[in-house]
C-alpha cells in the first residue's frame, strides 16, 4: 500500500529534551516536506526537500532540522523543543512533474511542556 | 493580505443541498490550485485539483477558478453528511517548484 507513515503519532516532552519525528514514504518520491498545523493559522511548510541531500527552508524553519539522507526518509529534529513548538506535525511527499500531488502522513501531535 | 483567504466558517447546508466553498489568493501569477478535505484529527486528503479557469467536475464536486478575480472555489452537489469536513484551499505560488500556500480552511456541516 502506497502511505507516507510517522512516528511516534502523539508525543508529549518537556522543554529542551532534544526529539526526532520520523517520516518515510514507500513511493520512490522525490519531493517531501514538513508542515506545522495550528489554529487560526493552517498549514505551514517547515522545510522540503526536493531530493537525497537536497533540503530547504520553508515559511517557519526556525527551531528545526531536517536531513535526507535516503530518499525514503525524512526526519524532523527539534534540537531544544519550546512550548511555542506545540503543534500538530505533517510530513508530505509528491512525485515531480504536473499531475501529482502532495500526499500526507497520518499527522504527529506534539506537546511541549 | 493573507496569501490564500477562506471564510472558517462553520457553514451549514442541509443534506442534498449544494455546498460552496470559496477561496481567494493573491498572488496573481499562481498557476496551479489544489482543494483538500481534512477530518478532524486526520491529515489532508487531496480531492480537486484545477490548473486552468472554467470549471472541473469530479463525480459530485466542482471546483471553479477564475483566474482575472484571483478567485477558486468547489462546488459540493448533493451534500452527504460524511462531507462535514474543513476543506483546505492550496495554491501553488509563482516560481514556487512543489510548495503549496495553503489557506486556513473552512468547515463544512452538513445536517440531517
Amino acid at each position: 500500500e502506497a502511505q507516507v507513515t510517522q512516528n511516534p503519532r502523539y508525543l508529549i516532552t518537556v522543554t529542551g529534551k532534544k526529539l526526532t519525528v520520523t517520516c518515510s514514504q514507500n513511493m520512490n518520491h522525490e519531493y517531501m516536506s514538513w508542515y506545522r498545523q495550528d489554529p487560526g493559522l493552517g498549514l505551514r511548510q517547515i522545510y522540503y526537500s526536493m531530493n537525497v541531500e537536497v533540503t530547504d527552508k520553508g515559511d517557519v524553519p526556525e527551531g528545526y532540522k531536517v536531513s535526507r539522507k535516503e530518499k525514503r526518509n525524512f526526519p524532523l529534529i527539534l534540537e531544544s523543543p519550546s512550548p511555542n513548538q506545540t503543534s500538530l506535525y505533517f510530513c508530505a511527499s509528491k512525485s515531480e512533474g504536473r499531475g501529482y500531488e502532495q500526499y500526507f502522513g497520518p499527522g504527529t501531535r506534539l506537546t511541549v511542556t | 493580505q493573507k496569501e490564500v483567504e477562506q471564510n472558517s466558517g462553520p457553514l451549514s447546508v442541509p443534506e442534498g443541498a449544494i455546498a460552496s466553498l470559496n477561496c481567494t489568493y493573491s498572488d496573481r501569477g499562481s498557476q496551479s490550485f489544489f482543494w483538500y478535505r481534512q477530518y478532524s484529527g486526520k491529515s489532508p486528503e487531496l480531492i480537486m485539483f484545477i490548473y486552468s479557469n472554467g470549471d472541473k467536475e469530479d463525480g459530485r464536486f466542482t471546483a471553479q477558478l477564475n483566474k482575472a478575480s484571483q478567485y477558486v472555489s468547489l462546488l459540493i452537489r448533493d451534500s452527504q453528511p460524511s462531507d462535514s469536513a474543513t476543506y483546505l484551499c492550496a495554491v501553488r505560488p509563482t516560481g514556487g517548484g512543489n510548495k503549496l500556500t495553503f489557506g486556513t480552511g473552512t468547515q463544512l456541516k452538513v445536517e440531517l
